[in-house]
């Protein structure tokens, strides 16, 4: 059970285009779902904080009309970077919590921007 | 604010060995602590969670524990194999909402 599932696995996009991913909770409904960036050899950094039928809640340093979150239902959280630079570059992952304290999370996406 | 430390330098052990990984933290003692298990290009996998009023949590060959003193928590994995061969996480709560605040992680290889 807990699986959490994200699409596309990898992109590569154009400088300037936007580029939309999607996370789902697959068996289970999601009270809350994160977003993270990761670097490499970085750790995980929280992007934001997103609950069902209500507007993200960013951390300090992340812009939110260049990274927007949607979280339509209890189970689809959805994250576009717009107007994507190479430094937008980074594996994003999203990750979903049943109300208890643990997190689980997709597979990742890795993002290539040109 | 509140900071997670792990050791970036990996860890090389042998095949059968027990495996310790120290997680460190700053300010105040969190409410719980977790550890995940994340492999190359995938997302981290929840392994177990301590509480602040636990010394000790079990499951399996993997044993966590959490001294308030020393500000710490260590991760074993006794009977080690290479298929334990990860990056293992530590994670606090960061704030309200479940949010969490991930260390850097260490890097575990197990050898023949």
């Amino acid at each position: 059970g807990a699986v959490v599932s994200q699409h596309p696995s990898w992109v590569i996009c154009k400088s300037g285009t936007s580029v939309k991913i999607e996370c789902r909770s697959l068996d289970f409904q999601a009270t809350t779902m994160f977003w993270y960036r990761q670097f490499p050899k970085q750790s995980l950094m929280l992007m934001a904080t997103s609950n069902e039928g209500s507007k993200a809640t960013y951390e300090q340093g992340v812009e939110k009309d260049k990274f927007l979150i949607n979280h339509a239902s209890l189970t689809l959280s959805t994250l576009t970077v717009t107007s994507a630079h190479p430094e937008d570059s980074s594996f994003y992952i999203c990750s979903a919590g049943t109300g208890e304290y643990e997190q689980y999370f997709g597979p990742g996406t890795r993002l290539t921007v040109t | 604010s509140q900071k997670i430390e792990q050791n970036s330098e990996a860890l090389n052990i042998q095949e059968g060995k027990t495996a310790t990984l120290t997680c460190n933290y700053t300010n105040y003692s969190p409410a719980y602590l977790q550890w995940y298990r994340q492999d190359p290009g995938r997302g981290p996998v929840f392994l177990l969670l301590i509480r602040e009023n636990e010394k000790e949590k079990r499951k399996e060959r993997l044993k966590v524990t959490f001294d308030t003193t020393l500000k710490q928590s260590l991760f074993h994995i006794t009977a080690s194999q290479p298929a334990d061969s990860a990056t293992y996480l530590c994670a606090r709560g960061a704030g309200g909402g479940n949010k969490l605040t991930f260390g850097t992680g260490t890097q575990l290889k197990v050898e023949l």
